[in-house]
């Protein structure tokens, strides 16, 4: 079993949708997470970390729940813009990031 | 913002030479510098961690003597792949950790490093 299991998607929206993504982890112990995004043949650059009691940053919002070791990311009006791919990070109690495979979102006009 | 830089961000080379990766903390001092390898469509793998002043840590898997890592300073990890083959054709990405660092804290990243192998 992956560390980090994503839907890869393509989730393919229109402008204006909204879109959730989802992803699971399997080392209980983990200690922090994290919603990376990754355009094509870029680096990873952060989006938002997660926190337990859930948190929004604009139309962005994402929740966690420790007890079924599932995150969240929600996104509302998307944007064109918004097309990437998104990746679901974990910090499994060292500092190294261990990465989900992202899930790939497509925003159409 | 902390920033990482990575050199080169594009390389080509022929199979059997080596290429070294240089990867900089520009604003902090990088205690730990870690390097990824993310093949097309899957995640980044992480390959190894740098420590300044000591041995880097490699992943079950990865090649200690293919895959060279020197941290000789708080702001610089260089990556060195020696006798390139074209399985190590990849993108790979470093990223730091500031001092102090806590583990709650995201990484920085490099800007990638896209190696073909011919």
């Amino acid at each position: 079993r992956k560390e980090v299991e994503q839907d890869p998607g393509p989730f393919n929206v229109p402008e204006g949708a909204t879109v959730a993504f989802n992803c699971t982890y399997s080392n209980s112990a983990s200690q922090s997470f994290f919603w990376y995004r990754q355009d094509c043949r870029k680096e990873p650059k952060l989006l938002m970390s997660v926190y337990s009691s859930g948190n929004e940053d604009g139309r962005f919002t994402a929740q966690l729940n420790r007890a079924s070791q599932y995150i969240s990311l929600l996104i509302r009006d998307s944007k064109l813009s918004d097309s990437a791919t998104y990746l679901c990070v974990v910090n499994p109690g060292r500092r190294a990031l261990t990465f989900g495979s992202g899930t790939r979102l497509q925003v159409q006009p | 913002g902390a920033v990482v830089s990575q050199h080169p961000s594009r390389v080509i080379c022929k199979s059997g030479t080596s290429v070294k990766i240089e990867c900089r903390s520009l604003d902090f001092q990088a205690t730990t510098m870690f390097w990824y390898r993310q093949f097309p469509k899957q995640s980044l793998m992480l390959m190894a961690t740098s420590n300044e002043g000591s041995k880097a840590t490699y992943e079950q898997g990865v090649e200690k003597d293919k895959f060279l890592i020197n941290h000789a300073s708080l702001t610089l990890s260089t990556l060195t792949v020696t006798s390139a083959h074209p399985e190590d054709s990849s993108f790979y990405i470093c990223s730091a950790s500031g001092t102090g660092g806590r583990l709650d804290s995201p990484l920085h990243f490099g800007n990638g490093t896209r190696l073909t192998v011919t």
